[in-house]
């Protein structure tokens, strides 16, 4: 049974660090993992899609690596802005018969403090 | 194009009753999953829908059933709800099963 663990739970940092939000994976085969975030109330925003095949992805800011044999991957937001408080979350898209089951770690609560 | 929606957004019922939820997939997509998220906890996988049949099913009781119509929207049903189905209810789409998940703005449903 796939498990994925957030760390840390919640981060507090000043506008302009950079900062690494951790995610582990407990069944390394992983058809791919998605990062999303998710405003108080609100429904979840795909940030980043990593294939299994695939190190790393990038999108503006944000830059996600996958690890499938440490089962790992981590989200890298550089210069944060207040704009990027929200819980963020992993998923992992497990295969086999769990193909197209997103499994969900709880989530890093990030605040930006101007 | 038009995003995941889902209705109604809010919604209030008393223990034992039934409800069904409602969501429209992305354009183009064929895949809708759902998934029920406590506070402060990740989403759950409730079940998906691949072309009208269902592909995998988490650990919810019968109670919790859905469908896909041919225009590949969705409906997630509960019967006999108890007050610990309170929570956010989620609906993603896809092009396809395994591909990248587009989700709505939930709908919160609380019972008393």
């Amino acid at each position: 049974k796939q498990e994925v663990t957030q760390i840390p739970a919640a981060l507090s940092v000043p506008e302009g660090e950079n900062l690494v939000l951790n995610c582990s994976f407990t069944d390394s085969a992983i058809y791919n993992l998605q990062w999303f975030r998710q405003d108080p109330g609100k429904g979840l925003t795909s940030l980043l899609l990593i294939q299994s095949s695939q190190r790393e992805q990038t999108s503006g800011r944000l830059n996600a690596s996958l690890d499938k044999s440490s089962g790992r991957s981590t989200l890298y937001i550089a210069a944060s802005q207040p704009g990027d408080s929200a819980t963020y979350l992993c998923a992992a898209n497990a295969g086999g018969t769990s193909y197209g089951k997103l499994t969900f770690g709880q989530g890093t609560i990030l605040t930006v403090h101007p | 194009e038009t995003g995941v929606t889902q209705s109604p957004t809010h919604l209030i019922k008393t223990r034992g009753q039934q409800v069904t939820l409602r969501c429209s997939s992305q354009s183009g997509h064929n895949t809708v999953s759902w998934y029920q998220q406590a506070l402060g906890q990740g989403p759950q996988f409730i079940f998906q829908y691949y072309r009208e049949e269902e592909n995998g099913r988490g650990n919810f009781p019968p109670r919790f059933s859905g469908l896909q119509f041919p225009n590949y929207s969705s409906e997630l049903n509960v019967n006999a709800l108890e007050l610990d189905d309170s929570a956010l209810y989620l609906c993603a789409s896809s092009t396809g099963i395994g591909t990248e998940a587009f989700f709505g703005q939930g709908t919160r449903l609380t019972v008393v």
